[in-house]
């Protein structure tokens, strides 16, 4: 069962650029999360989704960035308008319909804004 | 408000020592509780995580942590490190599906 996918893993951009980050959940999840890692910072939640719904984008910043779970494909965190201030690892991480259970990690996109 | 806070920010030990990493929650309710191990460059691994039950769980990698709910903490703890142990560490508090809230990491330095 292969883990959780997120491509690009390093993805560079000039400021005012749009970043377009895929996320890929395990085979029978269906809930996603994304979370941002500042540098020498914990994750910190952005938002949750499941398919074609946004559970809670609490987190998320109210400009710029948007995230969509569609029916068919990966989730997309989408980010307009970069700035340098969101350079920063992002992960997502999933997890089965059915809870409690565990999220899962994959590997981040490391987000450099030049 | 909800919150972990790892108290030590970077913790260096010898190989073979024991090891200790603190955390301590706020939270409203009784929440779950994880850990996880970032290696440089890499995304999080799970360790260990406690639901309910036996409040000392085992993981992997020789790790196990202690829920203590008059403490508020969820210590992670090793008898005997090794050099590949050397990460970044994260406990983690959630309830069911909901976001996970993160400690601010403790970064182990592992000497020969």
């Amino acid at each position: 069962n292969a883990g959780v996918m997120q491509n690009p893993r390093h993805l560079v951009r000039r400021r005012g650029q749009e970043a377009r980050l895929r996320c890929s959940p395990m085979k029978g999840h269906s809930h996603v999360y994304w979370y941002r890692q500042l540098p020498e910072e914990g994750l910190k939640f952005m938002v949750y989704l499941q398919k074609e719904n946004i559970i809670d984008e609490s987190g998320m910043p109210k400009e710029r960035f948007s995230a969509e779970f569609p029916k068919e494909g990966p989730s997309i965190l989408r980010i307009q308008q970069v700035v340098r201030g969101d350079s920063a690892a992002y992960f997502c991480a999933s997890s089965p319909k059915t809870g409690p259970d565990t999220q899962y990690f994959g590997p981040g996109t490391r987000l450099t804004v030049l | 408000a909800q919150s972990v806070t790892q108290p030590d920010i970077h913790i260096t030990v010898s190989e073979g020592a024991s090891l200790e990493l603190r955390c301590n929650y706020s939270y409203g309710a009784t929440p779950y509780l994880f850990w996880y191990v970032q290696s440089p460059g890499q995304g999080l691994q799970l360790l260990l995580k406690y639901f309910s039950g036996d409040t000392l769980v085992q993981g992997i990698k020789g790790f196990e942590a202690e829920f203590k709910r008059s403490q508020s903490s969820f210590n992670l703890r090793k008898p005997s490190v090794h050099w590949s142990d050397a990460a970044e560490y994260f406990c983690a508090v959630g309830r069911n599906t909901d976001k996970l809230i993160f400690g601010t990491g403790t970064r182990l330095q592992v000497f020969p």
